[in-house]
């Protein structure tokens, strides 16, 4: 299982873009990587999915270097509301896999 | 996005009780299915896979005898705490996962459970 390492929290004003990077070394060839976020008391909520380059969809944008052994996920423009802990994850490969959570991101969005 | 309902959201059960949580995958049938366990300010916690038709895995220092796990549909999987102690009490959170959609795993809202 591929172990991941985040920035236990990070700090950001309205309206400013926000990159979270993940640390990923032991990244196996057919593992995704996937980001979460996740509200208090509620499950966490499906952000992007990437397996290598860029990928971006209506919220967010996922970098991946060409090594896979790191991914930035992008948040543009960041509003109060994105204040929530994120979560970067590695598996869901084909086959029978388990997703173990790290301890995540604490981002707090400021005025 | 796929969607995963846990029910019921909160439940509140005596100490020496059991209490069952379902998980159903609402529009996709999940082959693989995930049990979580969270404590306030904390990570999640893997509990347990289940494969539909067969046994859950548990991870280690979890006790299958207290947490029983079931996967009998393709659609639904449920977790029974028995003889649930206040210890017991957390947030448990399932998912699933979509074979369909790249293996992307979708998790439920999540069930608060307080033992009394």
């Amino acid at each position: 299982l591929a172990k991941t390492t985040q920035p236990i929290s990070m700090d950001s004003y309205e309206g400013q873009e926000v990159n979270i990077t993940c640390s990923h070394n032991n990244i196996a060839t057919n593992d995704y990587i996937t980001w979460y976020q996740q509200f208090p008391s509620q499950g966490p909520r499906f952000i992007i999915q990437g397996y290598k380059t860029k990928v971006t969809n209506e919220v967010a944008s996922l970098f991946i270097p060409a090594d896979r052994k790191s991914s930035t996920l992008s948040l543009p423009r960041v509003s109060l509301s994105d204040t929530a802990v994120y979560y970067c994850l590695v598996g869901g490969g084909t086959g029978f896999q388990k997703l173990v959570f790290g301890t995540g991101t604490r981002l707090l969005v400021s005025p | 996005g796929a969607v995963v309902s846990q029910h019921p959201s909160w439940v509140i059960c005596k100490s020496g009780t059991s209490v069952k949580i379902e998980c159903r995958s609402l529009d996709f049938q999940a082959t693989t299915m995930f049990w979580y366990r969270q404590f306030p300010k904390q990570s999640l916690m893997l509990m347990a896979t289940s494969n539909e038709g067969s046994k859950a895995t548990y991870e280690q220092g979890v006790e299958k005898d207290k947490f029983l796990i079931n996967h009998a549909s393709l659609t639904l999987s449920t977790l029974t705490v028995t003889s649930a102690h206040p210890e017991d009490s957390s947030f448990y959170i399932c998912s699933a996962r979509d074979g369909q959609a790249g293996n992307t795993i979708y998790f439920g809202e999540g069930s608060w459970l307080t033992v009394v």
